[in-house]
């Protein structure tokens, strides 16, 4: 099984559609994080978890709607997204800890959105 | 407010030839640095990373990058790019916000490798 597995892969949908992205991931680690890569942008970080707490959201519109049941599984809820939704959306992971994060980021192979 | 500037959005190189890729960052105090690879269609693969000690450092696929404080940069090089190595590239800083740690990224620098 490898680090960070994502699904789907691809995913198109219409603007009323209810969707989910799922990242799960086998490292053991305690962060999981969720980014948004679009054409000629940076990778826009959009949630972080730590210990299924969400840390941070990033200004992320209420469509866009995370949720992380434990500290291996994180899902990413969708409804009445925008064409301008459609990107490569990034679940990664890492081990963080009190005492500061001397680890990296492990990625997963992303879920290409298409909003129709 | 950390920040991370690839200035090169594309760079073409010939099979064989060396490779630098710029990489400057904003932060202040000392930062953990990565540079990551993306082939089409994939997620980001960690190439190598700076925490701390030796300045220059050694990554996987022959990379190499050096972190200079003064000039705030940590450029990427490899002596002989292959046509394996056409892909897009990150440079990250790593830095404690509020809360979990986070990851900034610059905009990325395309490598285009002619045969």
């Amino acid at each position: 099984e490898t680090g960070v597995t994502q699904t789907p892969r691809h995913l198109v949908m219409g603007m009323t559609n209810k969707k989910s992205l799922k990242c799960e991931q086998h490292l053991g680690h305690n962060a999981m994080y969720w980014y948004k890569q679009s054409a000629k942008k940076p990778l826009e970080l959009m949630f972080v978890y730590n210990f299924k707490e969400q840390t941070e959201n990033n200004s992320v519109p209420s469509r866009f709607s995370p949720e992380c049941p434990n500290s291996s599984h994180l899902f990413l809820h969708l409804h009445t997204l925008q064409p301008e939704d459609s990107a490569l959306y990034l679940c990664a992971s890492s081990q963080d800890s009190a005492g500061g994060n001397t680890g990296e980021l492990f990625f997963g192979e992303g879920s290409r959105l298409t909003v129709l | 407010a950390q920040s991370v500037t690839q200035p090169d959005i594309h760079i073409t190189v010939s099979e064989g030839a060396s490779l630098e890729l710029r990489c400057n960052y904003s932060y202040g105090a000392t930062p953990y640095l990565f540079w990551y690879v993306q082939s089409p269609g994939q997620g980001l693969q960690l190439l190598l990373k700076y925490f701390s000690g030796d300045t220059l450092v050694q990554g996987i696929k022959g990379f190499e990058a050096e972190f200079k404080r003064s000039q705030s940069s940590f450029n990427l090089r490899k002596p002989s790019v292959h046509w394996s190595d056409a892909a897009e590239y990150f440079c990250a800083v790593g830095a404690r916000g509020s809360g979990t740690y986070k990851y900034i990224f610059g905009t990325g620098t395309r490598l285009k490798v002619l045969a």
